[in-house]
C-alpha cells in the first residue's frame, strides 16, 4: 500500500537534546512538508521541500532543521534551540505544491 | 485579518440534519481550495477539492465564491460519524510556502 509513514508515534525529549522525527513516503511525490499542530490550533508550516536536495523554511522554522537527500525521505530534527517543542508533528507529501496533501499519522513530541 | 478564517464552532447538529459552514480567505490570488477532515488526535484527511463550478461527493457539496472570497461545505443527512473538525485549505499557485490551513470548524452530530 502506498502512503506516508512517520515514526515514532510518541517521542520524549530531554532538555538540551536534539531529536529526529522520521518521514518516509512511497507515493513518488516530489513535494514534502512538515507541520506543527498545537492543541485546538491549525497547522503551521515548519519546512517544505519541492525537490531532492532543496528545502525552504516555512512560517516557524526556528529551532528545527531538515534534510532531503532522497525523494522518499524528509526527516525533521527538533533542536535544543526549540524551547517549546511539545506538539503534534505532521508530515505530508503531494505531487506538486498546489495539489492535495497526504498526511502521515503524526508524531507526538513531549518534554521529559 | 487572518489569511484563512473559519468559525471554530462547535456546531452541535442532530443526526439527519443538514449543516453548512464557510471559510473565508483574504488573498484574491488564491488558486486551489480543499476541505480536509481531522478526527480527534489524528492526521487530517482530504475530504474533497473545491472547484469553481462547485462539486458534490455523496452527501457532501463544496462550493467556491471567488467574488466574495469564501468556500463552503454542505453536509446533508448528517451521520454520527461526520463528527470531526473540518479544515479548509487555500493555496497560492505553485507556492508551497503559501499553503494556508484554517484552524478548523468543529462539528458534533448528536444522536
Amino acid at each position: 500500500d502506498g502512503g506516508i509513514t512517520q515514526s515514532p508515534k510518541y517521542l520524549f525529549r530531554k532538555e538540551g537534546q536534539n531529536v529526529t522525527l522520521s518521514c518516509e513516503q512511497n507515493l513518488n511525490h516530489d513535494a514534502m512538508y512538515w507541520y506543527r499542530q498545537d492543541p485546538g490550533q491549525g497547522l503551521r508550516l515548519i519546512y517544505y521541500s519541492q525537490i531532492v536536495n532543496d528545502f525552504q523554511k516555512g512560517d516557524i522554522a526556528e529551532g528545527y532543521s531538515v534534510s532531503r537527500e532522497k525523494k522518499e525521505s524528509f526527516p525533521l530534527t527538533v533542536t535544543s534551540a526549540q524551547k517549546n517543542p511539545t506538539a503534534f508533528y505532521l508530515c505530508a507529501s503531494s505531487t506538486y505544491s498546489n495539489q492535495p496533501q497526504h498526511f502521515g499519522d503524526g508524531t507526538r513530541l513531549s518534554i521529559l | 485579518r487572518k489569511e484563512v478564517e473559519q468559525d471554530p464552532g462547535p456546531f452541535n447538529v442532530p443526526e439527519g440534519a443538514t449543516v453548512a459552514f464557510n471559510c473565508t480567505y483574504s488573498n484574491s490570488a488564491s488558486q486551489s481550495f480543499f476541505w480536509y477532515r481531522q478526527d480527534c488526535r489524528k492526521e487530517p484527511k482530504l475530504l474533497m477539492s473545491v472547484y469553481s463550478s462547485g462539486n458534490e461527493d455523496g452527501r457532501f457539496t463544496a462550493q467556491l465564491n471567488r467574488a466574495s472570497q469564501y468556500i463552503s461545505l454542505l453536509i446533508r443527512d448528517s451521520k454520527l460519524s461526520d463528527s470531526a473538525t473540518y479544515l479548509c485549505v487555500v493555496t497560492l499557485y505553485s507556492n508551497a510556502s503559501k499553503i494556508i490551513f484554517g484552524s478548523g470548524t468543529r462539528l458534533s452530530i448528536q444522536p
